[in-house]
């Protein structure tokens, strides 16, 4: 079945940088890729998504590339804010099994100020 | 505003109780699901619900019982048989239930053991 791995598991950046934070995934006929942020007492909350027919998507400073042959998927947070400090998980959708969308582990990014 | 409604945010329950977790939606969702969340883990699927009067059991379905009578009402029951329920439960929507869709989360509710 279908398995996501999230690397790393922390992660800490100076606010100013970019953050990258890297998920594969096995199953090659995933085809929906969210991403969702969670900070501490709350739900996670979707922050970008990408579907398999595209290679990039950007919304102002957070991208997602998915690289289909390679099987594995990135969030890029460029400019970080100490705002940006949370845990973020990726998603893969799985088309076999019982669950309809895999998580990873999770990152807990820190930006220091 | 349109959203998710878990309640309470924190829960206890004593050994060989029951204990129901609420969910309500007024997103016109059709699919609903329920997550366990450990320290340093990712969630984990306990049940979802594509349409009303019909739910699967997701990965770690032993010890939980769900209910779909109603469209906007995704109720999870916690029983004597799961032994180690202290855990953070999410609870989500999406239109539809093929994963293809975005998931929206409630807050949550902290279950602890007294």
């Amino acid at each position: 079945g279908e398995n996501v791995e999230q690397h790393p598991s922390t992660l800490s950046v100076q606010e100013g940088d970019s953050a990258v934070i890297k998920c594969t995934y096995s199953d090659s006929a995933s085809n929906y890729f969210p991403w969702y942020k969670q900070e501490l007492g709350k739900g996670p909350q979707l922050i970008i998504d990408i579907r398999s027919n595209v290679g990039e998507k950007k919304d102002q400073r957070i991208a997602v590339t998915l690289n289909k042959t390679a099987k594995h998927f990135s969030l890029h947070i460029t400019e970080t804010q100490p705002e940006d400090s949370a845990v973020y998980f990726c998603a893969a959708t799985r088309n076999s099994g019982n669950t309809p969308l895999v998580f990873g582990k999770g990152t807990r990014l820190s930006v220091i100020a | 505003d349109g959203g998710i409604t878990q309640s309470p945010k924190y829960l206890f329950r004593k050994e060989g109780q029951n204990v129901t977790l609420s969910c309500e939606q007024n997103l016109n969702h059709d699919a609903m699901y329920w997550y366990r969340q450990d320290p340093g883990q990712g969630l984990r699927l306990i049940y979802y619900s594509q349409i009303v009067n019909d739910f699967q059991k997701g990965d770690i379905a032993e010890g939980y019982s769900v209910s779909r009578e109603k469209k906007e009402s995704f109720p999870l029951t916690v029983t004597s048989a799961q032994k180690n329920p202290t855990a953070f439960y999410l609870c989500a929507s999406s239109i539809d239930g093929t994963g293809n869709q975005p998931q929206h989360f409630g807050d949550g509710t902290r279950l602890s053991i007294l």
